[in-house]
């Protein structure tokens, strides 16, 4: 079964440009999450998808952040414009139906490092 | 609101030697607790998970948790430290009522001497 993935591992842009970061969850997991954590910090909740539906976003820092889950695949995260402080590394994570054993267990991708410059 | 509390951000065991690893956490409602770890370059890794059967946790490669209610504690243990241990270490809480989102501690790294 593979994992969670994440895309692009590193990114590079100058402040003001727009970065698309794209996660695939376990295939079947209904549950997705955002997290990031800037250098230094812990890591941080950013929002939660149930399939396409966003069940908690309140960890979003701003409106210049925007996340989508068409179909409830796959799940993109874009920051416009960004800004230096949205450096940091950007996890997701998924996790299966509530009615799952394993339910409670989140799975993470290996993180998108975003550098603002 | 929940919380975590990892003491020391840097820790530094000799090969062989015990590991401890230490969390707090703060939870108005019973929480489910769990043990990442994250190796150079990889991404977190489930260790083990407290979700309310017995208290003491035995996950992978050794590791062991112990859910202490009174102490609101959940640290982590390894009773011989190997080379391969050296990684991030990350305590984390949730809500039980629901698959909310983790409440993560700041990390705690170990460092392996030989």
């Amino acid at each position: 079964e593979a994992g969670v993935t994440q895309f692009p591992s590193h990114s590079v842009i100058e402040k003001g440009q727009t970065v698309t970061l794209r996660c695939d969850p376990i295939s079947g997991h209904d549950n997705l999450y955002w997290y990031r954590r800037v250098m230094g910090k812990e890591i941080k909740f950013l929002l939660h998808f149930v399939k396409e539906s966003k069940q908690d976003e309140s960890g979003m820092p701003n409106n210049r952040f925007l996340a989508e889950r068409t179909g409830g695949t796959y799940s993109t995260l874009k920051v416009q414009p960004a800004e230096l402080e949205d450096s940091g590394v950007y996890f997701c994570a998924s996790s299966p139906r509530r009615e799952a054993t394993n339910a409670y267990e989140q799975y993470f991708g290996p993180g998108t490092r975003l550098t603002v410059t | 609101a929940q919380s975590v509390t990892q003491l020391g951000s840097h820790v530094s065991v000799s090969e062989g030697a015990l590991v401890l690893l230490r969390c707090n956490y703060s939870s108005s409602v019973p929480p489910y607790l769990f043990w990442y770890v994250q190796y150079p370059n990889q991404g977190l890794q489930l260790l083990l998970k407290y979700t309310s059967a017995a208290t003491l946790v035995k996950g992978i490669n050794d590791f062991e948790a112990e859910f202490k209610k009174s102490e609101t504690s959940f640290h982590l243990t390894k009773p011989s430290a190997h080379m391969s241990d050296a990684a991030e270490y990350f305590c984390a809480v949730s809500d039980r009522r629901s698959q909310g989102n983790l409440i993560f501690g700041k990390g705690t790294k170990l460092s392996v001497k030989p």
